[in-house]
């Protein structure tokens, strides 16, 4: 069974760009939730989308956006990227039904330059 | 407040030795589970092992096992037999309310382990 893919793995932008992040969850996994990893600010919850619905939101601004289709991938979109927004972005998939575990691709890196 | 605390930033332990990473937790939902993830160089988040607050035995995974004290709002985790390829950062999560609610997860700050040969 394959796990959460990520993609792309590493990219580098320039401020003022905006950028997409693509998540394939686990097959069967409806949730999709995104994470935001730094060194000064560890790992924050950005949001959580539940069949194609956003379920849950973190405290970033608006610029900070998702979506999830019907085969219930997600993307992450980041516009007016500034400095601050290098970081890793985590996702993670999981479901009721498929127990209580909450499994995390490799992560996407972004270096905003 | 800080909801999931992990007081130990570095740890070294001998290989084959365990080893116990703290984590202290703090919520007023009845319902809630408890999460430690593996998080080598590479960045991925390794999933290792899960405690809901209502099971009522320590869950066990491999050489890895939740020492869940309730009361204290305490999940350590204890690696058995540690390796060298336990070397990593290690992170305590917590999921509020029961999983229909949402998949959100807290994290802790993290305690990066390294494993002595």
């Amino acid at each position: 069974k394959a796990g959460v893919t990520q993609t792309p793995r590493y990219l580098i932008k320039t401020r003022g760009q905006q950028v997409t992040l693509s998540c394939s969850p686990i097959s069967g996994h409806r949730s999709v939730s995104w994470y935001q990893q730094t060194p000064g600010q560890g790992l924050q919850f950005l949001f959580e989308y539940f069949s194609e619905t956003q379920r849950n939101k973190g405290n970033f601004p608006g610029r900070f956006s998702g979506r999830q289709f019907s085969n219930s991938r997600s993307e992450m979109n980041v516009s007016t990227l500034e400095l601050g927004d290098s970081a890793l972005y985590l996702c993670a998939s999981g479901d009721r039904a498929a127990g209580n575990t909450i499994y995390f691709g490799e992560g996407s890196w972004l270096t905003v330059v | 407040a800080q909801k999931i605390t992990q007081t130990q930033p570095g740890m070294f332990v001998q290989e084959k030795e365990a080893v116990t990473l703290d984590c202290t937790y703090d919520t007023s939902d009845p319902s809630y589970g408890l999460f430690w993830y593996k998080q080598p160089s590479s960045g991925e988040m390794i999933f290792l092992i899960y405690q809901g607050s209502y099971d009522q035995q320590n869950a066990t995974e491999g050489r890895y096992s939740l020492n869940f004290q309730k009361a204290r709002k305490s999940a350590n985790l204890v690696i058995s037999a540690s390796q060298l390829g336990d070397s990593a950062m290690y992170f305590c999560a917590m999921r509020e309310g029961p999983y229909n609610q949402g998949g959100k997860l807290i994290f802790g700050q993290g305690t990066e382990l390294s494993v002595k040969p």
